[in-house]
């Protein structure tokens, strides 16, 4: 079956301009997260969504960051006013439900350089 | 400050070897995982252990819980260039927040 998928896979911006990264995760999971992965360090979590609602941002580094999921699927990380700190690899992960016992399965990731 | 820590960071080995990745923290965790990951793709899980001084097996993959809870070990026997990759260990910070270590990147050479 189709995995964890997010687009695009590359994004080259400028500073100062916004970006939108899209995660379309394994149909009928719930619950869906966000990772930020620098070069060299393991991922770092940003938000978790339980249905559409976020629940849990707390790890979102500040305001520039935004995330929403209408629709309790498909999920858009919003990035405003992009610095050059922001470029990484941000990761999409899904689990069919939520607790330790649960998998989360990772996308592929989009690659963002900031210049 | 790595909540998680890793050690080795690297680790080149030859075909054939043994070798241990460990992770350490000053917290307790309710449950500890490794992943492995390629380049240019997601983390894949490999394991999760959850009960203290706890040992699952994966093929030629031991994995450890100790007895606290504070620290796992991943050992590798007879090591292929297949294993190269970077492994992460994770934790549950509540249900579902999961925390990374910095990852050991590995290479078997053949």
């Amino acid at each position: 079956g189709a995995g964890v998928s997010q687009t695009p896979s590359n994004k080259v911006t400028e500073k100062g301009k916004y970006v939108e990264l899209r995660c379309d995760p394994i149909s009928g999971h719930t619950a869906l997260y966000w990772y930020r992965q620098s070069l060299g360090q393991g991922p770092e979590f940003l938000i978790y969504f339980q249905g559409t609602g976020a629940a849990d941002d707390s790890g979102l580094p500040n305001d520039r960051f935004f995330a929403v999921r209408p629709e309790g699927s498909v999920s858009t990380l919003k990035i405003q006013r992009t610095e050059r700190g922001d470029s990484a690899v941000y990761l999409c992960a899904s689990s069919l439900g939520t607790g330790f016992r649960e998998t989360q399965y990772f996308g592929p990731g989009t690659r963002l350089l900031v210049l | 400050t790595q909540l998680l820590e890793q050690s080795p960071q690297f680790l080149s080995i030859q075909e054939g070897e043994n070798l241990t990745v460990y992770c350490n923290s000053s917290s307790v965790f309710s449950s500890l995982q490794w992943y492995r990951q390629e380049p240019g793709e997601g983390p894949v899980l490999l394991v999760t252990v959850v009960t203290g001084g706890e040992v699952k097996k994966l093929k030629r993959l031991t994995f450890q819980f100790g007895d606290a809870r504070k620290d796992s070990s991943l050992h590798i026997t007879a090591a292929q260039p297949g294993d190269t990759g970077l492994y992460l260990c994770a934790g549950h910070q509540g249900a579902q927040k999961l925390v990374f270590g910095q990852g050991t990147r590995l290479t078997i050479n053949p």
